[in-house]
Formats: structure tokens, sequence, C-alpha cells
């Protein structure tokens, strides 16, 4: 069964350090997407990609953060200066055209 | 601003018991709706999901009921077992919209 995979899955890091987590997107699937779960609590949207740009972003994508897809295969998030609150777990999703969508097993940052 | 959130944050029952997650929301622009499944540590998993013009869907020992009238959500999981023991979140998607809304998400522990 095809899978969103996720790398790393865990990454510690000092603050203001860049960050990048990659992300490898069902293969066939148009929409891709970002989302953030800080411990505990509820599964928060950053940024949704389709067609090369961004389509939707919310008020936690901040300028700080980045996306781009740069070949046919990998979804990137990039976090240029890490904050402490940046600390969460960071899952990548995609989806086909209309439905659910998959997501990965996500990537942990430990911000110190 | 638009909103999905659930009733109980936790909720324990017997195995082989029934189980009635709920969900409220308050976009009622949504047309889309959909449960995930999370376990410790791993990413969303789906479980199911309903559009507006339904009231009812069923899959393999779980079943959605949308009543759009007073914008709730409930997931019924049928002979809980102790593979059911996760955190539950309902989300929901605008018409016309891409992404997901995640309300907070509800606790199943089941008891031996």
């Amino acid at each position: 069964e095809p899978e969103v995979t996720q790398t790393p899955s865990h990454q510690v890091t000092q603050m203001g350090q860049e960050v990048i987590l990659r992300c490898v997107p069902i293969s066939n699937h148009l929409y891709f997407y970002w989302y953030r779960q800080i411990l505990g609590q509820k599964v928060e949207f950053l940024v949704s990609f389709y067609n090369n740009e961004i389509s939707e972003k919310s008020e936690i994508f901040d300028d700080q953060f980045s996306v781009e897809r740069p070949d046919g295969s990998n979804f990137t998030l990039k976090i240029r200066s890490t904050k402490l609150e940046d600390s969460a777990m960071y899952f990548c999703a995609s989806m086909l055209e209309t439905g659910e969508l998959f997501f990965g097993e996500g990537s942990r940052l430990t911000v110190l | 601003g638009e909103s999905v959130g659930l009733h109980l944050p936790t909720l324990s029952v017997q195995e082989g018991d029934n189980s009635i997650i709920n969900c409220a929301y308050s976009n009622s622009a949504s047309d889309y709706f959909i449960w995930y499944k999370q376990e410790s540590g791993k990413g969303p998993q789906f479980i199911i999901d309903i559009r507006s013009n339904m009231d009812k869907r069923q899959g393999q020992r779980v079943t959605v009921l949308l009543n759009k009238t007073v914008k709730h959500l409930s997931l019924q999981i049928a002979a809980t077992q102790p593979g059911d023991s996760a955190v539950y979140f309902c989300a929901e998607r605008g018409v016309g919209a891409q992404k997901l809304v995640f309300g907070q998400g509800t606790r199943l522990t089941i008891n031996p």
C-alpha cells in the first residue's frame, strides 16, 4: 500500500538553527500539506501546496517557514531560525484530488 | 472563525462494548467530515469519512453519523478491542477548501 514517508523521524537542534524536514508524498497525489502537533494537542494546519505553489497557509506559517517541491517526489518544510516553541511533531500529508489526506508518521522536532 | 471541537477529552469503555465519540463543528459551510485515529507516536490514520449530503455511513465496525441541523458528528465503534485504544480526531473541510481542520481529540481507553 502506498504511503507518505518522512525523514528524519526525530531531529534535535539548537535554537536559531535552520531545520529541513523531508517528505515523499504518495506518487500520484496532487495536493501536499504540512501539519504540526504540539505534544498532547490537536493537529494544526500549516500549509497546503498545489500546482507548485502554496495554496493556503495558516497564521503559524510565518516568514520563518517555507516549503519546496524541488523535484517530482520530495516535499520539504524549512524552518529558517528555530524557536523553542517550534518543538512539535510535524506531519506531512498528501491527497489525490478530494477526500482524505494520507499522513506520514511524522518528524519530531526538539528545539533546545 | 471556523472550529471543530470534541465534547469529551477522554473515554473509557469495557472491551467488547460499543463506543461513541462525539464532535461538534461550527462551520456550517463544511461539506466533508472525517475521523482519524492516532496511536501513540504515529501519524493520523484514516477511519471513515462522510459528505454533507449523507447522514450516516458505515464501515467495518465503525459508523459515522452526521447531524447537520445541530452541527454534530459522531463515531461509533462496535465491539471495541484493545487495538482501538488511541486518540480519535474529527476533522472537517469547507466547500472548495483544501485543508482539513482538526478537532481537539478524544482519548479512547479500552478496559479489559
